[in-house]
Protein backbone atom coordinates (compact mmCIF):
# COMPACT_ATOMS: atom_id res chain seq x y z
CA UNK A 1 0.00 0.00 0.00
CA UNK A 2 0.69 3.54 -0.17
CA UNK A 3 3.38 4.61 2.17
CA UNK A 4 4.39 8.31 3.62
CA UNK A 5 8.08 8.80 5.32
CA UNK A 6 8.67 11.22 7.68
CA UNK A 7 11.59 12.17 9.31
CA UNK A 8 13.05 12.38 11.51
CA UNK A 9 11.07 10.73 14.07
CA UNK A 10 11.94 12.73 16.89
CA UNK A 11 14.49 16.11 16.97
CA UNK A 12 15.22 17.89 20.23
CA UNK A 13 16.74 21.49 19.44
CA UNK A 14 18.00 25.00 20.65
CA UNK A 15 15.71 27.61 21.26
CA UNK A 16 16.32 29.97 18.29
CA UNK A 17 17.54 27.43 15.86
CA UNK A 18 15.53 26.21 12.52
CA UNK A 19 14.13 22.45 12.35
CA UNK A 20 13.52 20.94 9.31
CA UNK A 21 10.73 18.16 8.52
CA UNK A 22 10.45 16.00 5.89
CA UNK A 23 7.68 14.02 4.38
CA UNK A 24 8.18 11.61 1.07
CA UNK A 25 5.36 9.68 -0.78
CA UNK A 26 7.70 6.64 -1.27
CA UNK A 27 5.46 4.73 -4.05
CA UNK A 28 2.95 7.28 -5.36
CA UNK A 29 2.95 10.77 -6.27
CA UNK A 30 1.21 13.43 -3.76
CA UNK A 31 0.12 16.52 -5.87
CA UNK A 32 -1.13 17.80 -2.30
CA UNK A 33 0.15 17.08 1.10
CA UNK A 34 -1.09 18.30 4.41
CA UNK A 35 0.57 18.76 7.74
CA UNK A 36 -0.92 18.99 11.18
CA UNK A 37 -0.46 19.56 14.85
CA UNK A 38 -1.50 17.59 17.61
CA UNK A 39 -0.74 18.76 21.34
CA UNK A 40 -0.78 16.26 24.03
CA UNK A 41 -4.45 14.26 24.66
CA UNK A 42 -5.37 16.29 21.46
CA UNK A 43 -6.84 15.96 18.08
CA UNK A 44 -5.12 17.12 15.06
CA UNK A 45 -4.66 20.36 14.02
CA UNK A 46 -4.52 21.40 10.24
CA UNK A 47 -1.52 23.49 9.91
CA UNK A 48 -1.39 24.02 5.95
CA UNK A 49 -2.34 22.36 2.76
CA UNK A 50 1.15 21.80 0.35
CA UNK A 51 0.48 21.97 -3.17
CA UNK A 52 3.64 20.78 -5.32
CA UNK A 53 4.82 23.91 -6.99
CA UNK A 54 2.60 26.79 -5.74
CA UNK A 55 2.75 28.24 -2.17
CA UNK A 56 0.88 26.27 0.66
CA UNK A 57 -2.25 27.67 1.89
CA UNK A 58 -2.37 28.55 5.81
CA UNK A 59 -5.28 27.87 7.82
CA UNK A 60 -5.65 30.75 10.18
CA UNK A 61 -3.92 31.60 13.17
CA UNK A 62 -0.95 29.70 11.40
CA UNK A 63 2.28 31.81 10.96
CA UNK A 64 3.39 31.24 7.43
CA UNK A 65 7.01 33.02 7.76
CA UNK A 66 7.18 30.80 11.08
CA UNK A 67 6.47 27.56 9.72
CA UNK A 68 7.96 27.45 6.09
CA UNK A 69 6.56 24.83 3.73
CA UNK A 70 8.45 23.58 0.41
CA UNK A 71 6.77 20.61 -1.94
CA UNK A 72 8.91 21.09 -4.79
CA UNK A 73 8.61 17.80 -5.84
CA UNK A 74 5.43 15.38 -6.32
CA UNK A 75 7.00 13.30 -3.70
CA UNK A 76 8.19 15.65 -0.92
CA UNK A 77 6.95 18.74 1.06
CA UNK A 78 8.96 19.70 4.16
CA UNK A 79 8.13 22.23 6.49
CA UNK A 80 10.55 24.31 8.54
CA UNK A 81 9.80 25.48 11.60
CA UNK A 82 12.10 29.04 12.12
CA UNK A 83 13.70 30.24 15.17
CA UNK A 84 12.11 27.75 17.13
CA UNK A 85 10.75 28.27 20.60
CA UNK A 86 9.74 26.23 23.43
CA UNK A 87 5.64 26.87 22.68
CA UNK A 88 6.46 25.14 18.63
CA UNK A 89 7.43 21.52 20.99
CA UNK A 90 4.56 19.29 19.59
CA UNK A 91 4.30 16.54 17.63
CA UNK A 92 3.91 16.97 13.82
CA UNK A 93 2.36 15.03 11.39
CA UNK A 94 2.38 15.13 7.31
CA UNK A 95 -0.22 13.44 4.86
CA UNK A 96 -0.49 13.10 1.19
CA UNK A 97 -3.52 12.38 -0.71
CA UNK A 98 -4.08 9.82 -2.81
CA UNK A 99 -7.08 10.69 -4.82
CA UNK A 100 -10.38 9.04 -4.00
CA UNK A 101 -8.72 6.55 -1.79
CA UNK A 102 -8.24 8.64 1.23
CA UNK A 103 -5.19 9.85 3.44
CA UNK A 104 -1.87 8.18 4.45
CA UNK A 105 -0.12 9.50 7.23
CA UNK A 106 3.63 10.03 8.12
CA UNK A 107 4.41 8.45 11.75
CA UNK A 108 4.88 11.85 13.03
CA UNK A 109 8.29 14.07 14.10
CA UNK A 110 8.13 14.89 18.42
CA UNK A 111 9.79 18.20 18.35
CA UNK A 112 11.44 19.78 21.59
CA UNK A 113 12.93 23.01 21.79
CA UNK A 114 14.85 23.84 24.50
CA UNK B 1 -19.58 25.54 11.37
CA UNK B 2 -18.08 22.21 9.88
CA UNK B 3 -17.64 20.04 12.66
CA UNK B 4 -16.66 16.05 13.98
CA UNK B 5 -17.69 15.28 17.29
CA UNK B 6 -16.42 12.61 19.72
CA UNK B 7 -18.43 12.66 22.68
CA UNK B 8 -16.36 10.32 25.09
CA UNK B 9 -12.96 11.19 25.75
CA UNK B 10 -12.05 7.77 26.82
CA UNK B 11 -14.03 4.06 26.72
CA UNK B 12 -13.54 0.85 28.39
CA UNK B 13 -13.88 -2.30 27.60
CA UNK B 14 -12.96 -5.81 28.84
CA UNK B 15 -11.37 -7.75 26.59
CA UNK B 16 -13.58 -10.23 24.30
CA UNK B 17 -16.43 -7.68 24.68
CA UNK B 18 -18.05 -5.50 22.00
CA UNK B 19 -16.81 -1.71 21.84
CA UNK B 20 -18.45 1.20 20.33
CA UNK B 21 -16.59 4.43 19.86
CA UNK B 22 -18.96 7.56 18.75
CA UNK B 23 -18.72 9.88 16.24
CA UNK B 24 -21.41 12.38 15.03
CA UNK B 25 -20.86 15.27 12.53
CA UNK B 26 -21.83 18.39 11.30
CA UNK B 27 -21.49 18.83 7.62
CA UNK B 28 -23.28 20.13 4.52
CA UNK B 29 -23.33 17.67 1.58
CA UNK B 30 -22.12 14.13 1.10
CA UNK B 31 -19.06 14.10 3.10
CA UNK B 32 -16.53 11.33 3.45
CA UNK B 33 -16.21 9.26 6.72
CA UNK B 34 -13.15 8.17 8.36
CA UNK B 35 -11.89 6.57 11.19
CA UNK B 36 -8.09 6.00 12.25
CA UNK B 37 -6.56 5.11 14.98
CA UNK B 38 -3.00 6.26 16.66
CA UNK B 39 -0.68 4.68 18.86
CA UNK B 40 2.03 6.57 21.54
CA UNK B 41 4.31 8.64 19.27
CA UNK B 42 3.04 7.31 15.79
CA UNK B 43 1.22 8.81 12.78
CA UNK B 44 -2.48 8.01 12.26
CA UNK B 45 -2.96 4.66 11.07
CA UNK B 46 -6.37 4.30 8.33
CA UNK B 47 -9.19 1.82 9.39
CA UNK B 48 -11.90 2.00 7.07
CA UNK B 49 -13.74 4.90 5.32
CA UNK B 50 -17.33 5.41 4.05
CA UNK B 51 -17.71 7.27 0.58
CA UNK B 52 -21.10 5.78 -0.38
CA UNK B 53 -23.33 2.46 -1.05
CA UNK B 54 -23.75 -0.09 2.11
CA UNK B 55 -24.37 1.93 5.28
CA UNK B 56 -22.10 -1.26 7.00
CA UNK B 57 -18.48 -0.68 6.44
CA UNK B 58 -15.94 -3.35 7.47
CA UNK B 59 -12.31 -2.26 8.26
CA UNK B 60 -8.87 -3.29 8.97
CA UNK B 61 -8.73 -5.65 12.24
CA UNK B 62 -12.14 -6.56 12.39
CA UNK B 63 -13.07 -3.19 13.00
CA UNK B 64 -16.42 -1.95 11.13
CA UNK B 65 -18.58 1.12 10.83
CA UNK B 66 -22.41 2.13 10.68
CA UNK B 67 -23.12 5.58 8.53
CA UNK B 68 -26.62 6.76 9.73
CA UNK B 69 -27.22 9.91 7.79
CA UNK B 70 -30.09 10.79 9.45
CA UNK B 71 -28.44 10.98 12.90
CA UNK B 72 -25.18 12.21 10.79
CA UNK B 73 -23.12 9.32 13.08
CA UNK B 74 -20.27 6.85 11.53
CA UNK B 75 -20.15 4.59 14.90
CA UNK B 76 -16.59 2.47 15.36
CA UNK B 77 -17.57 -0.76 16.46
CA UNK B 78 -16.05 -4.03 17.00
CA UNK B 79 -18.02 -7.41 18.17
CA UNK B 80 -14.92 -8.72 20.42
CA UNK B 81 -12.35 -6.20 21.47
CA UNK B 82 -8.71 -7.12 22.07
CA UNK B 83 -6.02 -5.49 24.56
CA UNK B 84 -4.05 -4.58 21.56
CA UNK B 85 -7.12 -2.60 20.50
CA UNK B 86 -5.81 -0.14 23.61
CA UNK B 87 -5.40 2.89 20.99
CA UNK B 88 -6.50 6.69 20.94
CA UNK B 89 -9.34 6.67 17.88
CA UNK B 90 -10.16 9.81 15.59
CA UNK B 91 -13.05 9.94 13.35
CA UNK B 92 -12.42 12.20 10.42
CA UNK B 93 -14.54 13.63 7.99
CA UNK B 94 -14.01 15.16 4.25
CA UNK B 95 -16.53 18.10 4.16
CA UNK B 96 -16.97 18.12 0.54
CA UNK B 97 -17.11 14.52 -0.46
CA UNK B 98 -13.43 14.34 -1.80
CA UNK B 99 -9.63 12.84 -0.66
CA UNK B 100 -8.34 16.01 -2.12
CA UNK B 101 -9.66 18.34 0.38
CA UNK B 102 -8.74 18.76 3.71
CA UNK B 103 -9.92 16.29 6.62
CA UNK B 104 -11.77 17.56 9.89
CA UNK B 105 -11.11 15.73 12.45
CA UNK B 106 -12.81 14.65 16.06
CA UNK B 107 -10.80 15.10 19.32
CA UNK B 108 -10.07 11.65 19.54
CA UNK B 109 -11.31 8.88 21.83
CA UNK B 110 -8.91 6.71 23.85
CA UNK B 111 -9.71 3.05 23.81
CA UNK B 112 -8.55 1.09 26.90
CA UNK B 113 -9.30 -2.78 27.19
CA UNK B 114 -8.54 -4.23 30.23
CA UNK B 115 -7.87 -8.13 30.27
Amino acid sequence: GAVVSQHPSRVICKSGTSVKIECRSLDFQATTMFWYRQFPKQSLMLMATSNEGSKATYEQGVEKDKFLINHASLTLSTLTVTSAHPEDSSFYICSAEQGRDGYTFGSGTRLTVV
Amino acid sequence: AQSVAQPEDQVNVAEGNPLTVKCTYSVSGNPYLFWYVQYPNRGLQFLLKYITGDNLVKGSYGFEAEFNKSQTSFHLKKPSALVSDSALYFCAVSPYGGATNKLIFGTGTLLAVQP
